[in-house]
């Protein structure tokens, strides 16, 4: 089945720096990679997500980038903000298998003012 | 619409005891999800359903966890009998069909935090 490793499991910044999260797939049938954020307490709530046809999207302050050849996909947060601080999880997903997401282990971003 | 909606928020019962956590998807989603999420192994996916139908239960850990869907507006997780090591935040998650543009991704509920003393 799937994997996906995410890394780093912790990022700490300071307020303005960017910020990047890596992950790597095994699954070349993957074609669907969602972003989520979860405060501490709350539920996991999608921000961003990319699919295998595009190599790059934008909202905000916020983007994804996906190297289909290279099996991995990154979140990138620029001018941080201590709301940011939050779990971020990566995931992937088959169209064959619609729905069941594979998620990393989780990235515990603080983001210090 | 009020999202996807679960109960209890917590709860907390003794090992041995059966304990059924209840979930109601958004209205129009076909696809419903289960998942635990603990410190140590993340976000596990336990089952899902396609129009009320399991399609996929491999992720269930043993044959003390049964999981239902009635109805399109309704789904429960039982587990029987508890362990301790079922503490976790049990989370219920539900989607559109494929190939719609407004919601290709979940949406999950609150959760429910569980714990098995």
């Amino acid at each position: 089945g799937e994997n996906v490793e995410q890394h780093p499991s912790t990022l700490s910044v300071q307020e303005g720096d960017s910020a990047v999260i890596k992950c790597t797939y095994s699954d070349s049938a993957s074609n669907y990679f969602p972003w989520y954020k979860q405060e501490l307490g709350k539920r996991p709530q999608l921000i961003i997500d990319i699919r295998s046809n595009v190599g790059e999207k934008k909202d905000q302050r916020i983007a994804v980038t996906l190297n289909k050849t290279a099996k991995h996909f990154s979140l990138h947060i620029t001018e941080t903000q201590p709301e940011d601080s939050a779990v971020y999880f990566c995931a992937a997903s088959k169209g064959t298998s619609y729905g069941k997401l594979t998620f990393g282990q989780g990235t515990i971003l603080t983001v210090h003012p | 619409d009020a999202g996807v909606i679960q109960s209890p928020r917590h709860e907390v019962t003794e090992m041995g005891q059966e304990v059924t956590l209840r979930c109601k998807p958004i209205s129009g989603h076909d696809y419903l999800f289960w998942y635990r999420q603990t410190m140590m192994r993340g976000l596990e996916l336990l089952i899902y359903f396609n129009n009320n139908v399991p399609i996929d239960d491999s992720g269930m850990p043993e044959d003390r966890f049964s999981a239902k869907m009635p109805n399109a507006s309704f789904s429960t997780l039982k587990i029987q009998p508890s362990e301790p090591r079922d503490s976790a935040v049990y989370f219920c998650a539900s989607s559109d069909q494929p190939g719609t543009e407004s919601n290709y991704g979940y949406t999950f509920g609150s959760g429910t935090r569980l714990t098995v003393v």
